[in-house]
């Protein structure tokens, strides 16, 4: 059974950088797909953030990218997301999940998730 | 950017039947995907590339496509469906995955 948990803080200052570890058990990150975070605010719909292969290939949600980097351990089989310069906007529920397919990356979904992890942005 | 629509609430009576649309003008060249998602829970799959469903999920849940439009029908809702759904897919160009906003189901 695949499984993933995130980690880190779950309070950031505005203008600093949020860092989350997804680490995933049950399953090699190295054995393939994409491995994605996707971030619901508080009573809000879920957005997709971005997703990575093991390669460290990368697909990013356009509206986020210039403040996202996305990185890959397959030594310790953990994936990890960094965001930067942060605002109170970005206050939510972060999940990680498998981003799964075959054939090209527009038929992929996310068959398994972590439980999430609230990270707020404050003072 | 691009978008799905979703309708915001969709309500039913026990043993009825649920219908939760979901469009978007690359609807008819990418696959959509279902999520249900209870209170304080992560989402869970339950319809992938229109119409197929994952082990473990009841029979009574499958999706459709029609042009522009995507449906998730639900027959004979459970009070145990009550939940938020959300559809999933990418735009035309096959590398920015979007959400829709999400529909509440209410079992009355």
């Amino acid at each position: 059974q695949v499984q993933l948990q995130e980690s880190g803080p779950g309070l950031v200052k505005p203008s600093e950088t949020l860092s989350l570890t997804c680490r995933v058990s049950g399953y090699s990150i190295s054995s393939g797909y994409y491995w994605g975070w996707i971030r619901q605010p508080p009573g809000k719909e879920l957005e997709w953030i971005g997703s990575i292969n093991h390669s460290g290939n990368t697909y990013y949600n356009p509206s986020l990218k210039s403040r996202v980097t996305m990185s890959v351990d397959t030594s310790t089989n953990q994936f990890s997301l960094k965001l930067s310069s942060v605002t109170a906007a970005d206050t939510a529920v972060y999940y990680c999940a498998r981003d799964f397919g075959s054939g090209s990356y527009n038929k992929y979904y996310f068959d398994y998730w972590g439980q999430g992890t609230l990270v707020t942005v404050s003072s | 950017s691009y978008e799905l629509t979703q309708p915001p609430s969709v309500s039913v009576s026990p043993g009825q039947t649920a219908r939760i649309t979901c469009s978007g003008d690359a609807l008819p060249k990418q696959y959509a995907h279902w999520y249900q998602q209870k209170p304080g829970q992560a989402p869970v799959l339950v319809i992938y590339k229109h119409s197929e469903r994952p082990s473990g999920i009841p029979e009574r849940f499958s999706g459709s496509s029609s042009g522009t439009i995507v449906t998730l029908t639900i027959s004979g809702v459970q009070a145990e469906d009550e939940a938020d759904y959300y559809c999933q897919s990418a735009d035309s160009s096959g590398s920015y995955k979007v959400f829709g906003g999400g529909t509440k189901l209410t079992v009355l």
